[in-house]
């Protein structure tokens, strides 16, 4: 069993919907991230979370620590939201902020 | 941008051959780190280092090595490349546990 699991795989929307990424973790942790993959390829952090909640735009991550779950919602959709979103951990303990990944879940917004 | 550049882009090799893959950094970022993305099984750590001359390795460490031998250089070697290694790798950067990472814009290599 992966130690970071994400759902869905893959997602498609119409543009204007809510959208919301789920990832879960079966390991104590002191951080989560949520990571962009551009359909290029690069690479972007979008939010560093160990509690509570983080907003950014039309972006929102909130993480549970007790029940070891992450979500990150996308309000009003838009077709350059497109991307894979992965969820990745930091150990508790680690100081290096050595990182474990999620598979990704690929989302495609419909205009 | 976080000022993270990775040499080269894009490289074809042939089973055997040795590669270095660089990585440069602009921002005296202390943790530097190698990953590899294949697909699934998304983003793996290869090895990372928290210093000039201080390297550990990652989860999926086997068949490369590292060396820092300055702040901003961080190189990846396979030794003898196999066509296992074919992947995508990314190089990202950092203040350690609890701080962001930067990612590099990533090489592809092909083994064939």
């Amino acid at each position: 069993k992966n130690e970071v699991e994400q759902s869905p795989q893959n997602l498609t929307a119409q543009e204007g919907e809510f959208i919301t990424i789920n990832c879960s973790y079966s390991v104590g942790i002191s951080a989560l991230h949520w990571l962009q993959q551009h359909p290029g390829g690069g690479i972007v952090s979008l939010f560093m979370l160990s509690s509570g909640k983080k907003k950014h735009g039309r972006l929102i991550a909130t993480i549970n620590i007790q029940e070891k779950h992450s979500s990150l919602h996308i309000t009003a959709s838009h077709p350059r939201d497109s991307a894979v979103y992965i969820c990745a951990v930091e150990n508790y303990g680690g100081s290096q902020g050595n990182l474990i990944f999620g598979k990704g879940t690929k989302l495609s917004v419909k205009p | 941008d976080a000022g993270i550049t990775q040499s080269p882009r894009h490289k074809v090799t042939e089973t055997g051959t040795p590669v270095t893959l660089r990585c440069h950094q602009t921002e005296n970022h202390r943790y530097m780190y190698w990953y590899r993305q294949d697909p699934g099984h998304g983003l793996r750590l290869i090895h990372y280092s928290y210093g000039v001359k201080d390297t550990d390795k990652g989860e999926v460490s086997d068949g490369y090595s590292v060396s820092r031998s300055k702040t901003e250089d961080f190189l990846l070697t396979l030794e003898s490349a196999t066509s296992s290694q074919t992947s995508v790798y990314f190089c990202a950067i950092g203040g350690g546990a609890q701080e962001t990472q930067y990612f590099g814009p990533g090489t592809r290599l092909l083994v064939l």
